[in-house]
């Protein structure tokens, strides 16, 4: 299975865009780039997720590498809410059976 | 309102004595997953199950079973728990149109288990 890359933590200022990087070096040309975000005491809540072409939605943006070995994962205007464990993930959409979780970035918001 | 379910929110139990964790969603996904959550070892997927009686092992299946009789329920199984099974345990489902890998996972609110 393909795994990805991210830095443990990262900070950001409330108000300010965070970009958050993540590396997917041995990625397949079926893999669907996922990102989920984790909030103390709660299950993982998706976020966004692209294959090739950069995507946008109401919580975030995605920005996918040329070569698609790295994605970013975008919050325009952070807020102390978003402060939380980020993963990105790879799900194949030939075999979505497996999906394997890294460590993700943890998130402080800095009022 | 769509959602994934688990029960119990929290379970404490004795090594050997057989539990089950519930899972159900009502969105009619085909696709359901149990995860393991540890400090420092992040999400590791015990079982998932792409449709009804079809089910397959993840990457730490030892000392688990599952079970897919119907699509909205997937319960997992705890025959002999041992205190290296305590953990935060995560249900997922996702919509599988033939396979793809193109659906978001909805995740529970999470069981927490510990085996004394």
């Amino acid at each position: 299975d393909a795994k990805t890359t991210q830095p443990n933590s990262m900070e950001s200022n409330e108000e300010e865009p965070v970009h958050l990087p993540c590396n997917h070096s041995t990625i397949s040309g079926t893999d669907y780039i996922h990102w989920y975000r984790q909030l103390p005491s709660q299950g993982p809540e998706y976020v966004i997720h692209g294959l090739t072409s950069n995507v946008n939605n109401r919580m975030a943006s995605l920005a996918i590498a040329e070569d698609r070995k790295s994605s970013t994962l975008i919050l325009h205007r952070a807020t102390l809410r978003d402060a939380a464990v980020y993963y990105c993930i790879l799900r194949d959409y030939t075999n979505a059976g497996k999906s394997t979780f890294g460590d993700g970035t943890t998130l402080t918001v800095k009022p | 309102e769509a959602q994934v379910t688990q029960n119990p929110r929290y379970l404490i139990t004795v090594t050997g004595k057989k539990l089950t964790v519930t899972c159900s969603q009502n969105m009619n996904h085909e696709y359901m997953s149990w995860y393991r959550q540890d400090p420092g070892l992040g999400l590791r997927q015990i079982y998932y199950s792409m449709n009804v009686e079809v089910t397959d092992k993840g990457d730490v299946p030892e000392g688990y079973k599952v079970s897919r009789k119907e699509k909205r329920n997937f319960p997992l199984i705890l025959e002999s728990p041992s205190p290296n099974q305590t953990s935060l345990y995560f249900c997922a489902s996702s919509l599988s149109r033939t396979l793809s890998g193109d659906s978001p996972l909805h995740f529970g609110n999470g069981t927490r288990l510990t085996v004394t």
